[in-house]
């Protein structure tokens, strides 16, 4: 079974940094594309960018609204993805999923940036 | 960018209803869309993916269709466990972009 879980999620102050972790589990993470997408409360779904699986070379692609501010990485050795999010703005409050191509999703973390 | 644009933004309808959800692309994406459906609190899942191709596990009264620029969702029955927002996505070019969104009320 398929399973991943979101965490590091928290409150954090306008211009700081905060690392989420997505913990997979029930596939091989280096033969899939993996996304982050986030909810502001209230709002609609983002897409905020996706690491390629290994035979793609992990390429990554991010949304405008948060390029040159989040990285995303994996450590498949460790079944883990993660997201840096630095520069952190209000606009960024969500709650943060990792989602299998797109197909399966965590129950998502939830980031306030506020002071 | 490619933008999505879903209507309607809600619906009333009733258990045993027919339902359709449209979503418009900016430009030509093949069938590279997919149908998600959200509850409350909860995390999307995928009903639908390649714009017809129903995700295992979901009931046959979910379908898709289109390719190009118009694409539709269809639940031909509705059952009380269906109410709930529905959004498209599509993954033909970066960004992926969602549509906007359809909450489906009683």
């Amino acid at each position: 079974e398929v399973q991943l879980v979101e965490s590091g999620g928290g409150l954090v102050q306008p211009g700081g940094s905060l690392r989420l972790s997505c913990a997979a589990s029930g596939f091989t993470l280096s033969d899939h594309s993996m996304d982050w997408v986030r909810q502001a409360p209230g709002k609609g779904l983002e897409w905020v960018g996706r690491t390629r699986n290994k035979a793609n070379s992990y390429t990554p692609e991010y949304a405008a609204s948060v390029k040159g501010r989040f990285t995303i990485s994996r450590d498949d050795s460790k079944n883990s993805l993660y997201l840096q999010m630095n520069s952190l703005k209000i606009e960024d409050t969500a709650v943060y999923y990792c989602a299998r191509s797109m197909s399966d999703w965590g129950q998502g973390t939830l980031v306030t940036v506020s002071s | 960018d490619i933008q999505m644009t879903q209507s309607p933004s809600s619906l009333s309808a009733s258990v045993g209803d027919r339902v359709t959800i449209t979503c418009r692309a900016s430009q030509g994406i093949r069938n590279d869309v997919g149908w998600y459906q959200q509850k409350p609190g909860k995390a999307p899942k995928r009903l639908i993916y390649a714009a017809s191709s129903l995700q295992s596990g979901v009931p046959s009264r979910f379908s898709g269709s289109g390719s190009g620029t118009e694409f539709t969702l269809t639940i031909s029955s509705l059952q009380p466990e269906d109410f709930a927002t529905y959004y498209c996505l599509q993954y033909n070019s970066y960004p992926v972009t969602f549509g906007q969104g359809t909450k489906l009320e009683i």
